[in-house]
């Protein structure tokens, strides 16, 4: 089956440098995505990873392995309004995205 | 970058009744749509995928008949909930790809949600 893994909560202060896992098994792969959502609001788009690397966008950095079936968001100098929850998700061979549970990030002070 | 809406953002309804809900896709064409249902807490549950001028795909489990879905142009699906029930109360959310980009696989662009409560 498909499977997308990430952790449930994590907690890191303000102005720091947080890292969330997201672990996957699919039926082929066309991509990750990792998507930001704020409490009683809609997903918005973050980043795209198909080639293995990094990729930078600010504050904000993507990694994949492929062969490790594996990524993370990097968020760095932390603010309080990153307060949410970072969803990782993966396009499959259908073009179908399969959706982590995501991952609630409380920043404190 | 690209901009979905949906209507209503909220809507409070009888059990029994049916509820429509718009997405519209305003400054690209969405050859694609899907539909999600977010209960608190929880990720995103694809409901269906709505390709423009066919029938929806439906994925397991989630009711054709109850959940009806049109995507009559390239700029507009909707989703009627019909003989809503309070089981059915939950967040809905519908994305659209563009599909005149070169880069369509990449990115779904996010309707922002319409809860409904079924009393």
């Amino acid at each position: 089956g498909q499977n997308i893994d990430q952790p449930t909560e994590m907690t890191a202060t303000e102005g720091a440098i947080v890292q969330i896992n997201c672990t996957y098994q699919t039926s082929g792969f066309n991509g990750l995505f990792w998507y930001q959502q704020h409490a009683g609001e809609a997903p918005t788009f973050l980043s795209y990873n198909v080639l293995d690397g990094l990729e930078e966008k600010g504050r904000f950095s993507s990694f994949l392995s492929r062969s490790k079936g594996y990524s993370y968001l990097l968020l760095k100098e932390l603010q309080m309004k990153d307060s949410a929850s970072y969803l990782c998700a993966v396009m499959d061979s259908n073009y179908q995205l399969i959706w982590g549970a995501g991952t609630k990030l409380i920043i404190k002070p | 970058g690209a901009v979905v809406s949906q209507h209503p953002s909220r809507v409070i309804c009888k059990s029994g009744t049916s509820v429509k809900i718009e997405c519209r896709s305003l400054d690209f064409q969405a050859t694609t749509m899907f539909w999600y249902r977010q209960f608190p807490k929880k990720s995103l549950m694809l409901m269906a995928t709505s390709n423009e001028g066919s029938k929806a795909t439906y994925e397991q489990g989630v009711e054709k008949d109850k959940f009806l879905i049109n995507h009559a142009s390239l700029t507009l699906s909707t989703l009627t909930v019909t003989s809503a029930h309070p089981e059915d109360s939950s967040f809905y959310i519908c994305s659209a790809r563009d599909g005149t980009s070169g880069r369509a696989m990449e990115t779904q662009y996010f309707g922002p949600g319409t809860r409904l409560l079924v009393l």
